[in-house]
């Protein structure tokens, strides 16, 4: 079946460096990613998603990388900030109608 | 704009009772997801709606779960008989065009069954 793992559960950063959250997936036939951020006591919020035909993908401070030889996903965040202090979930979709989300990773930013 | 939203925010119940949870789409939304959220836990799937087409029930952990989408719009979530273990966060998504599309999450349903 497929499962989506998160390498690390917590992650402590301090303000303005980089963050990285990884994530892992186990089907190859998932082609489709999200992160989620999700603050506590709210509803996840889409961050960035990236198909399988892209290896990487830039929004605003956040890059997406998809490595499917190793079915990796990563989320890079740039000069992170306090306000970006939240747990992070990346979801992946294959060729069913669900999403599968993985646990989470708590991201704190110390000032 | 208006955003997905569920009501109520929180619900508190005895075991045994039923409970209806209540999701309002994004206006021209044709796909609603529910999802449900336990402490410390990523989500689980539990069904998805997309325009007129049969829903996908794949993921109710059990035939106490029902849920309906009336007029493609709202749609409720309904637990029978209601067990400790249903005490989660009930989280309800839209997206525009429904599968492998960015999913808009309301604030969520916090039940506790007692």
């Amino acid at each position: 079946g497929e499962s989506v793992g998160l390498h690390l559960p917590t992650l402590s950063v301090q303000e303005g460096d980089n963050s990285i959250i990884n994530c892992a997936y186990s089907n190859s036939a998932s082609d489709y990613f999200i992160w989620y951020k999700q603050e506590s006591g709210k509803g996840p919020q889409f961050i960035i998603d990236i198909r399988s035909n892209m290896d990487k993908r830039q929004g605003q401070r956040v890059t997406v990388l998809l490595n499917k030889t190793v079915k990796h996903l990563s989320l890079q965040i740039a000069a992170t900030q306090p306000g970006d202090s939240a747990v992070y979930f990346c979801a992946e979709m294959g060729t069913g109608n669900q999403f599968y989300f993985g646990t989470g990773t708590s991201l704190t930013v110390i000032p | 704009g208006a955003g997905v939203s569920q009501s109520p925010s929180n619900k508190v119940t005895e075991k045994g009772k039923d409970v209806e949870l209540r999701c309002d789409p994004i206006s021209g939304h044709t796909a609603l997801y529910w999802y449900r959220q336990s402490l410390g836990q990523g989500l689980e799937f539990l069904i998805y709606f997309q325009g007129n087409s049969a829903p996908d029930k794949s993921g109710l952990p059990s035939d106490r779960f029902s849920a309906e989408r009336t007029g493609g719009s709202v749609s409720t979530l309904t637990i029978q008989r209601t067990q400790q273990e249903d005490s989660a966060v009930y989280l309800c998504a839209s997206s525009l065009a429904g599968l492998k599309e960015t999913q808009y999450f309301g604030p969520g349903t916090r039940l506790l069954v007692l």
